[in-house]
């Protein structure tokens, strides 16, 4: 089993601030890294495949970078709303493998 | 609308008593997932299906049984050896390999 840690497993922020936050996974044998987007009641979205070492990825007010060399990838919220508020996962896909392996989440709540 | 269907929302089971649960996709993918979420942790593999009648272990397989008759149908069984079923079940699907997955809404597994 893989080692994908996620940080801070939980943070609040005020509306209109700014957040970010991390995952870290194994740089050796590096193939992928997904984040989803997990909101309460609903399953969850997929919002970045990344796989290139320097990657960065945008939606909205959303994005995300990737550094395939030190295994760590950042996932920045620019002037979140409610609507940001959910858990953000992120998950590796190492090469050779069918599967992915997720790390815990980072859950986000966004105060009106 | 295409999408992952799991049914039912909430199950609970006796002691030595085998259940399954239900996923259904119409998305026309070829790989399916089932993981295993409890509290504090990342989402667990079970077992996957790269292709109808084949399917793999995954990293916690004991006490589960799955089948992939259909293309579009990939069932678990929580049979009575697993001692410790009580999580929320998720399950996936996506074109193979690196193809970011769709997930359903999940099922509550409880012990009565």
């Amino acid at each position: 089993i893989l080692n994908v840690e996620q940080s801070p497993q939980s943070l609040h922020v005020q509306e209109g601030d700014s957040t970010n936050f991390t995952c870290s996974f194994p740089s050796s044998n590096f193939y992928a890294l997904h984040w989803y987007r997990w909101e309460t009641a609903k399953s969850p979205e997929a919002l970045f495949v990344m796989t290139l070492n320097g990657d960065e990825k945008k939606k909205g007010r959303i994005s995300a970078t990737l550094n395939t060399k030190e295994g760590y990838s950042y996932l920045y919220i620019k002037g979140s709303q409610p609507e940001d508020s959910a858990t953000y996962l992120c998950a590796y896909f190492k090469t050779g493998a069918n599967n992915l392996f997720f790390g815990t989440g980072t859950r986000l709540t966004v105060i009106p | 609308d295409g999408g992952i269907t799991q049914s039912p929302k909430y199950l609970f089971r006796k002691e030595g008593q085998n259940v399954t649960l239900s996923c259904e996709q119409n998305l026309n993918h070829d790989a399916m997932y089932w993981y295993r979420q409890d509290p504090g942790q990342g989402l667990r593999l079970i077992y996957y299906s790269q292709i109808v009648n084949d399917f793999q272990k995954g990293d916690i397989a004991e006490g589960y049984s799955v089948s992939r008759e259909k293309k579009e149908s990939f069932p678990l069984t929580v049979t009575s050896a697993q001692k410790n079923p009580t999580a929320f079940y998720l399950c996936a699907s996506n074109d193979g390999g690196n193809q970011p997955q769709h997930f359903g809404d999940g099922t509550r597994l409880s012990i009565l």
